[in-house]
């Protein structure tokens, strides 16, 4: 992998239910995997930084684990709340700190 | 104020227009990027300043052109744009640059919404 992907593209959630997407990144000189949120009209908001392979990190409702071996990191929402809509990004760090990013999970979360 | 600000936030201009787009940190942050999002697409780097000079310049058209006069400012200068320019463009800040780390979380503003007529 030479960019950074993400799926899917959208889901739709029903309020209450879990779930997860994925991004991957190329394994190779990997230095940081973020995550943020992007909910429409305002700026991106930074949910999380892992630089270790295994890592977990949760805040709240939301967390994420990461695979450095196999450059893939999971999201996961529990319990999911109409708030939680957003368009969630990934992106990868190379040796000079530029973030590379994926195009987006967005998710939106039914009453 | 806090964060990271940015003005206008919805832009209309011609072709032939002059304009620029002013991002402004208050978080002390050394380091600063513009970012251009076009539709559907990811973040595409611009532009990145750390400590008030240029140390990435990504392939951008010359009709695109940055200034940073300070490590709290940064500007990005618009002229005979193409509508295929017309995007959102945001900027974001963070700590410092770190080559060989790159864990700084970068914070981002809200974005002007360029349209180019």
């Amino acid at each position: 992998i030479l960019n950074v992907e993400q799926s899917p593209q959208s889901l739709h959630v029903q309020e209450g239910d879990s779930t997860n997407f994925t991004c991957s990144f190329p394994s190779s000189n990997f230095y940081a995997l973020h995550w943020y949120r992007w909910e429409t009209a305002k700026s991106p908001e930074a949910l999380f930084v892992m630089t270790l392979n295994g890592d977990e990190k949760k805040k709240g409702r939301i967390s994420a684990t990461l695979n450095t071996k196999e450059g893939y990191s999971y999201l996961y929402i529990k319990g999911s709340q109409p708030e939680d809509s957003a368009t969630y990004l990934c992106a990868f760090t190379d040796s000079w700190g530029k973030l590379q990013f994926g195009a987006g999970t967005q998710v939106v979360v039914t009453p | 104020e806090t964060g990271v600000t940015q003005t206008p936030r919805h832009l209309v201009m011609g072709m032939t227009n002059k304009k620029s787009l002013k991002c402004e940190q208050h978080l002390g942050h050394n380091a600063m990027y513009w970012y251009k999002q076009s539709a559907k697409k990811p973040l595409e780097l611009m532009f990145v300043y750390s400590l008030e000079e240029r140390v990435e310049n990504n392939s951008v058209p010359s009709r695109f052109s940055p200034e940073c006069p300070n490590s709290s400012h940064l500007f990005l200068h618009l002229h005979t744009l193409q509508p295929e320019d017309s995007a959102l463009y945001l900027c974001a800040s963070s700590q410092n640059l770190h080559p060989g780390r790159g864990t700084d979380t970068q914070y981002f503003g809200p974005g002007t919404r360029l349209t180019v007529l």
